[in-house]
């Protein structure tokens, strides 16, 4: 079945550093591929996503691209701010294999960033 | 605030309860997602609805079950309950089933069995 897998971390950086959060991914079809992040004590919010290849998703100082010959889509941030400290989920959706072909999103473990200033 | 509502914020039930979560989905969004958000299991996709018709089913167990109502407001119904279900149950919505179409997250139910 599909499967997303992405660096757990966590991540520690400082202020202003560079951010690359891998992600990648199995699919059967021929998946949307999304970023989804966790502030503490709050429900996901979509960061950002990408429908086809070569797509770029882009939100916020955050980019991703979708990569199909290396089935990738790794998050990017040039410079980091304490407030993006969250947790960070890559996710795919694909068209469900079984009963009536609803849209089967599958979630990464998630990636843990801390930024200190 | 995403537009998703989640009623209770918080749970706390003994072991072999049965409760009810609730989930209102975003204004004109037909589809409702459930997920249970643990510390060892990670985000779990439950069950997914689509304008109160069931369209795609993870693992959920068969203690817990789920259904859309007309005015498209979803319930999880968890049963028999086990201090291994604890966690973060979220509901999603989204507007329709396609692949590519965003889900908007609730802020999510804990629950806690004890």
């Amino acid at each position: 079945g599909d499967s997303v897998t992405q660096m757990e971390g966590p991540v520690t950086l400082s202020e202003e550093a560079f951010l690359t959060i891998n992600c990648t991914y199995t699919a059967t079809g021929y998946p949307s591929l999304f970023w989804y992040v966790q502030y503490p004590g709050e429900g996901l919010q979509l960061l950002l996503k990408a429908t086809k290849a070569d797509d770029k998703g882009s939100n916020k100082g955050f980019e991703a691209t979708y990569r199909k010959e290396t089935t990738s889509f790794h998050l990017e941030k040039g410079s980091v701010q304490v407030s993006d400290s969250a947790v960070y989920f890559c996710a795919l959706s694909d068209r469900g294999l079984q009963g009536n072909y609803g849209q089967n999103f599958v979630f990464g473990p998630g990636t843990r960033l801390s930024v200190l200033p | 605030d995403s537009g998703v509502t989640q009623t209770p914020k918080h749970l706390i039930t003994a072991t072999g309860q049965r409760v009810t979560l609730r989930c209102s989905p975003r204004s004109g969004d037909l589809s409702v997602y459930w997920y249970q958000q643990s510390l060892d299991q990670g985000l779990q996709f439950l069950i997914q609805y689509y304008n109160g018709e069931e369209r795609a089913k993870g693992n959920i167990l068969e203690r817990f079950s789920a259904q859309q109502f007309p005015d498209l407001h979803s319930e999880l119904n968890l049963s028999s309950l086990e201090l291994g279900d604890s966690a973060l149950y979220f509901c999603a919505s989204s507007v329709d089933v396609r692949t590519g179409t965003e889900a908007f997250f609730g802020q999510g139910t804990r629950l806690t069995v004890v």
